[in-house]
């Protein structure tokens, strides 16, 4: 299957500061790519569409503001969580969109943000 | 809010034997796709088996098949011959309208194979 690719697979950080994810597709181009949160022994909840050059759009309650996400190329999307605090630790999957009709979807392997 | 059930936080078969998850969902829909993804302790969602909505017949894969029933707004997920390796979370979704493919997902189902 296709490949995507999450970067970095962990990442701690202190309080206050901003992290960086990245999402590629390695082996094709994605127009669309999507940001889960996934809570302990919970399930995904999607965040945010990404769309390659334009706005993403993101589900009620998710704050622009603190998660911002950019999809500057067909091959890469990257979400930055701002000012990060102790809640906002999580683990934090990237899917990508096969631009095909029936648009299935490929994984990232997730990235585990731990805000001191 | 058009939601993805799960009833079964955790379900355990002897190895392998067969088991059964259970996945119901809600839908204003008629053109749709569901899907179940196993998450193993790598946290990677890898996709099992897919069905779309407007196909009758139920899709297998290998030892993964599925009970689709569309008027009972069922799908449930068939692991024959289970083997260590199926030990896992396994999610149900649905694609969320139509063109937009975003996934609704379950609650999951823990799965534990018995030696």
């Amino acid at each position: 299957g296709a490949v995507v690719s999450q970067h970095p697979s962990w990442v701690i950080c202190k309080s206050g500061t901003s992290v960086k994810i990245e999402c590629r597709s390695l082996d094709f181009q994605a127009t669309t790519m999507f940001w889960y949160r996934q809570f302990p022994k919970q399930s995904l909840m999607l965040m945010a569409t990404s769309n390659e050059g334009s706005k993403a759009t993101y589900e009620q309650g998710v704050e622009k503001d603190k998660f911002l996400i950019n999809h500057a190329s067909l091959t890469l999307s990257t979400l930055t969580v701002t000012s990060a605090h102790p809640e906002d630790s999580s683990f934090y999957i990237c899917s990508a969109r096969l631009p095909t009709d029936t648009g299935e979807l490929f994984f990232g392997e997730g990235s585990r943000l731990t805000v001191l | 809010a058009q939601t993805v059930t799960q009833s079964q936080p955790e379900m355990s078969v002897q190895e392998a034997e067969t088991v059964t998850l259970s996945c119901t969902y809600d839908t204003s829909e008629s053109d749709y796709y569901l899907f179940w993804y196993k998450q193993p302790p790598s946290r990677q969602m890898i996709l099992v088996i897919r069905q779309e909505a407007y196909k009758q017949q139920n899709a297998t894969e290998n030892r993964f098949s599925v009970n689709f029933q569309k008027a009972a707004k069922s799908f449930s997920l068939k692991i024959s011959d289970s083997q260590l390796g199926d030990a896992a979370m396994y999610f149900c979704a649905r694609m969320y309208g139509a063109g937009s493919y975003q996934l609704t997902f379950g609650k999951g189902t823990k799965l534990s194979v018995i030696p």
